[in-house]
């Protein structure tokens, strides 16, 4: 069965305080994994694909990167406005049509 | 381009009630999904379509049931609605091809908050 786990489940941080969240995964044979934020009250937004273990993705404060096992959301010199809630969800060679979604990682960021 | 819309974006029914649940999507994807979300139970996908007039069965399905009778558009019924229904509902389509690359990420909906009595 195809897993994915978030850590931590919630996170604090000062403005400016760097920090990076983790998902694991465990699955038969990874064709994607995607990363999205979800701000309250409103459906997950896509942010970023990754296909390959050693593939890195960025967007403004926030990098994307891929191993084996894990993945890795890079949060440089966070604002408050990126306060949300993280999630990754995986594509499996076998089941192409839908993605295992992690429970998130929601990230609070004070001024 | 409106993306994914959802229609109600709130409902509430008493337990036995029956509704419909409006998709619709401008992005001329081919996959449409229904998920629900519940506190510390993550995004769960209820159903699921990978074309028009096709529909399969998600991790959840039970008490619901879907149809796909236009490729932009998916519905989410209840028959008989239960107090262990009562949850958010986001509708989200995918896969399309960015020149000749598929692409499957997952553009999601506002969100129907369905609260059942």
């Amino acid at each position: 069965e195809d897993q994915v786990t978030q850590s931590p489940e919630a996170l604090r941080l000062q403005e400016g305080e760097s920090s990076s969240l983790n998902c694991s995964y465990t699955v038969s044979g990874l064709r994607g994994l995607f990363w999205y934020r979800q701000d309250p009250g409103k459906g997950p937004e896509f942010l970023f694909t990754l296909y390959s273990a050693g593939e890195e993705k960025e967007k403004e404060r926030l990098k994307a990167t891929l191993t084996k096992k894990e993945s890795f959301l890079h949060i440089t010199a966070p604002k408050p406005e990126d306060s949300a809630t993280y999630l990754c969800a995986v594509q499996t060679n076998s089941g192409y049509s839908t993605l295992t979604f992690g429970k998130g990682t929601m990230l609070l960021v004070s001024p | 381009n409106a993306g994914v819309t959802q229609t109600p974006k709130f409902r509430v029914l008493k337990t036995g009630q029956s509704m419909t649940l409006l998709c619709a999507q401008d992005m001329n994807h081919e996959y449409m999904y229904w998920y629900r979300q519940d506190p510390g139970m993550g995004l769960r996908l209820i159903h699921y379509s990978v074309g028009e007039g096709t529909t399969a069965k998600g991790e959840v399905p039970d008490g619901y049931n879907v149809s796909r009778l236009k490729k932009q558009n998916f519905l989410l019924g209840l028959e008989s609605a239960a107090p262990s229904q009562t949850s958010v509902y986001f509708c989200a389509s995918s896969y399309a091809y960015l020149g000749t690359v598929p692409s499957y990420e997952q553009y999601f909906g506002p969100g129907t908050r369905l609260t059942v009595t």
